[in-house]
């Protein structure tokens, strides 16, 4: 997976809680793509996220969801609230420009109970 | 980007070659074909793209047809590990605009290597 590192790798929130993954691009990307991968479905596009600025969030839902990337430390993709639909596995991957070939990590597991 | 469409499944022996089949029709001029892999409970790992020039790397074979209509992703000696759902992904490449960053994965074929 050439470096992308996710964590936690699982993660258990009750109704309500708030979820926060990290994701830590390779060294040298600065283009980072979060997916998200429900049960027995294929990975969704969520939000794609350059160095303090967000370029498209159009595959995420409006609310409880947000995303970051900032100067310095991990991308953090933040959910609040949140429901038992949102139990998935989101995937992180980056590039070192937007076109180019993505790389993922190994993702975030998350089970809202 | 291009649809593609790949059978659902593949059985392969042990130490033989895999050849996963890709249609995409109407794949553009500037569109690349890309291959990727997911073993369960991983995430998605890059295996190879072209263009149109069939490529090899340390992984697989590329062989995309002259037409550039369907491509073959082959795994010449398959090994359990290789057991895993395969998709073929078309995208552009390059800063031609729009939201070419977003990699749409279908179904994809899930290849089961038997011992």
């Amino acid at each position: 997976n050439a470096g992308v590192m996710q964590n936690p790798r699982h993660l258990v929130r009750r109704r309500g809680q708030e979820a926060r993954l990290r994701c830590s691009p390779v060294k040298g990307h600065s283009h980072v793509y979060w997916y998200r991968q429900l049960p027995e479905e294929g990975l969704k596009f969520m939000v794609y996220l350059q160095k303090e600025n967000i370029i498209d969030e159009s595959g995420m839902p409006k609310e409880r969801f947000s995303a970051e990337f900032p100067k310095e430390g991990p991308s953090i993709l933040r959910i609040q609230q949140v429901v038992r639909g949102d139990s998935a596995a989101y995937f992180c991957a980056s590039s070192p420009d937007s076109p180019k070939t993505q790389y993922f990590g190994p993702g975030t597991r998350l089970l809202v109970l | 980007d291009a649809k593609t469409t790949q059978p659902p499944s593949m059985d392969c022996a042990e130490g033989r070659a895999a050849n996963l089949p890709c249609n995409h029709s109407t794949i553009s001029g500037n569109e690349y074909v890309y291959w990727y892999r997911q073993i369960h409970s991983q995430g998605p790992q890059y295996i190879i793209h072209g263009l149109k020039n069939n490529e090899t790397n340390e992984m697989a074979s590329l062989i995309i047809t002259e037409d550039r209509k369907s491509s073959t992703l082959i795994l010449p000696h398959a090994t359990l590990r290789d057991t895993a759902v395969y998709y073929c992904i078309v995208r552009v490449e390059g800063n031609s605009g729009g939201s070419n960053y977003k990699l749409t994965f279908g179904k994809g074929t899930l290849l089961t290597v038997n011992p």
